[in-house]
């Protein structure tokens, strides 16, 4: 059973451009969730995606948007790369039981190096 | 905030010995969750504890819980160089948000 699945691994990107991230959840989750790490730091909530809509978002700017299909896999989206946007990018996913408690299960990132 | 915050930051302690890492947060919460990372990589659940539970054992590890005091605490016990890890708390309230910290490094000397 695979887990949570996230490309690319790596990337460099130069200042003003745009990247993509994807991300695939574990078999049998529906909900997405994306965390910006930044080197030493805790890992920090963007937002979250089920049934194909933003449920919840952190304190990011709008240049930061996402999107979830149908088959549940999620895609981050930054525009206007800053030199701060260089970190880890981490997607988990979970099942929404209705209950809250909401185990996380992560992928291996994406570690984004802006220039 | 929700967010947790733990203490110790760094821990480095002898293979065998028993680390314990603490956490506060601010507000109420559902439940509160333990996770480690390993170099960078992406994180794994440990262990959850909901508000109504004071103690939770899962293998080598034990939580408690402290709603009054709004802490938390994770002890790993006969530590191994495995354990050599970042460590997160991340408390969870009304929006089930799981909010962590910076984290606790610990490293385990063989």
């Amino acid at each position: 059973d695979a887990g949570v699945t996230q490309s690319p691994t790596h990337l460099i990107k130069t200042r003003g451009q745009q990247v993509t991230l994807r991300c695939s959840p574990k078999s049998g989750h529906d909900t997405v969730s994306w965390y910006q790490q930044a080197l030493g730091q805790g890992p920090q909530f963007i937002f979250q995606y089920y049934e194909e809509e933003e449920r919840q978002r952190g304190n990011f700017p709008d240049r930061f948007s996402g999107h979830q299909f149908p088959n549940y896999s999620s895609e981050l989206n930054v525009n206007a790369l800053l030199l701060g946007d260089s970190a880890l990018y981490l997607c988990a996913s979970s099942f929404n039981t209705g209950y809250g408690a909401n185990v996380l299960t992560f992928g291996a990132g994406s570690r984004l190096t802006v220039l | 905030s929700q967010q947790g915050e733990e203490d110790p930051q760094a821990l480095s302690i002898q293979e065998g010995e028993n680390a314990t890492m603490n956490c506060s947060y601010k507000t109420s919460i559902n439940n509160l969750q333990w996770y480690r990372q390993n170099s960078g990589r992406g994180l794994v659940h440990l262990i959850l504890i909901r508000s109504n539970e004071r103690e939770k054992h899962s293998g080598r590890l034990r939580v408690t819980l402290d709603t009054s005091k709004k802490s938390s605490s994770l002890l790993i016990t006969a530590s191994r160089a495995a354990d050599t890890a970042s460590y997160f708390c991340a408390p969870v309230g009304g929006n089930n948000r799981l909010a962590f910290g910076k984290g606790n490094q610990v490293v385990v000397i063989p």
